[in-house]
Formats: C-alpha cells, structure tokens, sequence
C-alpha cells in the first residue's frame, strides 16, 4: 500500500531536549516535505527536498534542520524544542510534474507535538 | 508571491444542501490548483486538481473549475453528507525559481448535520 508513515504520532517534551520525527514513504517520490498546522494559521512549509542532499528552506525553517541522505526517508529534527513549536506536524511527498509544475501531495497521519 | 484565499469557515449546512467553498488565488506563473481534504484526526488527502485553465476537478460528487480570468476555484458539491464534514483546503502549486513550493490556503472547516 502506498503511504508516508510519520512517527510518533504523539509527542510530548520539554524545552530544550532535543528530538527527531521520522517520516518514510515507500513510493520513490523525490519531493518531500514538512509543514506545520496551527490554528487559524493553515498549513505552512518548514523545510522541502528535491531529492537526495537537496533540501530549502520553506515559509517558517526556523528552530528546524532537516535531512536526505535516502529517497525515502525525511526526518525533522528539533535540536532545542521550544513551546511555540507546539503544533500538529505533517510530512508530505510527490513526485515532480516538470511540466505542470504541480505536486500532487501524499501525506502522513501527524505527529502532534507539546513542548512544555 | 503565491497567495490562496478561502472562505472562513465554518461552514454548516443540513444534509443534501448545496455546498460552494470559495476560493481565489494569485500567483505569478501559471499553477496547478488542488483542493485537499481532513478528516478528524487524519492527514490531508487529495481530493481533486486542475491543472490549466477551465480544465474541471471532480471526485465523490464534488466539483472545481480552474478560472482564470477570475482567478478562482471555487468548490461545489450538489448534495453533502454528514460522511463529508472535514476541513477542505485549497492549494496552488507552482514553479518559483526552479522550486516547487506549494501554497495552501487556511482551511475550512465544513459540518453537515443529519
């Protein structure tokens, strides 16, 4: 079955403890990407990969590090949580239309994050 | 830059009414234009695209025209469950520099009652 499988699906921790989400898809998609939702403010782009090593900042990277070292996989990292980084986190892939330019985006289930 | 603007939810309607879901765009090329779905507790899914312009999106009774010259998307359904209360999202995608950046509107939020 085709998927992006995120974990943990819940997270709980402290300010400054360092912490990692995985994020896996299993369908050879070369974009992917990583986005918060926050209420009343929608989803936005934290960090996007074009494919292996390439990876850019989105709308709000700060507070975040990402990496690609397999096509598969795209993990977020948070070195230093702080509280306003609570949010829901969704990872996403696609692969790319050079002629329309359009993703067609493929999303995991959430990983709900707190940080006290 | 790239800009999606949805009506505010939420929405609420009784079963079998009609739903419109408004939404406009702007950008600087020429995108493709998505509406996302949530389910309670789940991650967005696809519902339907456009890719150019008047080109229609379908999917589950649901409808979208890509309009140019109003640069809009607006999503329709003839007759709503209760099965399809969720946040809808619309979307653009695009080329900015060689990157494909999509942009997503704030979302809303659609509740059908029986």
């Amino acid at each position: 079955e085709a998927q992006v499988t995120q974990n943990p699906r819940y997270l709980i921790t402290v300010t400054g403890k360092k912490l990692t989400v995985t994020c896996s898809q299993n369908m050879n998609h070369e974009y992917m990407s990583w986005y918060r939702q926050d209420p009343g403010l929608g989803l936005r782009q934290i960090y996007y990969s074009m494919n292996v090593e390439v990876t850019d900042k989105g709308d709000v990277p700060e507070g975040y590090k990402v990496s690609r070292k397999e096509k598969r996989n795209f993990p977020l990292i948070l070195e230093s949580p702080s509280p306003n980084q609570t949010s829901l986190y969704f990872c996403a892939s696609s692969f790319l239309d050079a002629e329309t330019g359009g993703l067609k985006l493929f999303f995991g289930s959430g990983t709900q994050l707190s940080v006290l | 830059g790239d800009s999606v603007t949805q009506m505010e939810g939420p929405v609420t309607l009784s079963e079998e009414a009609f739903l419109t879901i408004n939404c406009t765009y702007t950008a600087t090329g020429y995108p493709s234009l998505f509406w996302y779905v949530q389910y309670p507790g789940e991650g967005l899914q696809l519902l339907l695209k456009a890719t150019k312009a008047d080109d229609k999106g379908s999917n589950k009774g649901f409808e979208a025209t890509y309009r140019k010259e109003t640069t809009s998307f607006h999503l329709e359904k003839g007759s709503v469950q209760v099965s399809d209360s969720a946040v809808y999202f619309c979307a653009l995608s695009d080329q900015r520099g060689g990157s494909y950046i999509p942009t997503f509107g704030r979302g809303t939020s659609l509740i059908v009652h029986p």
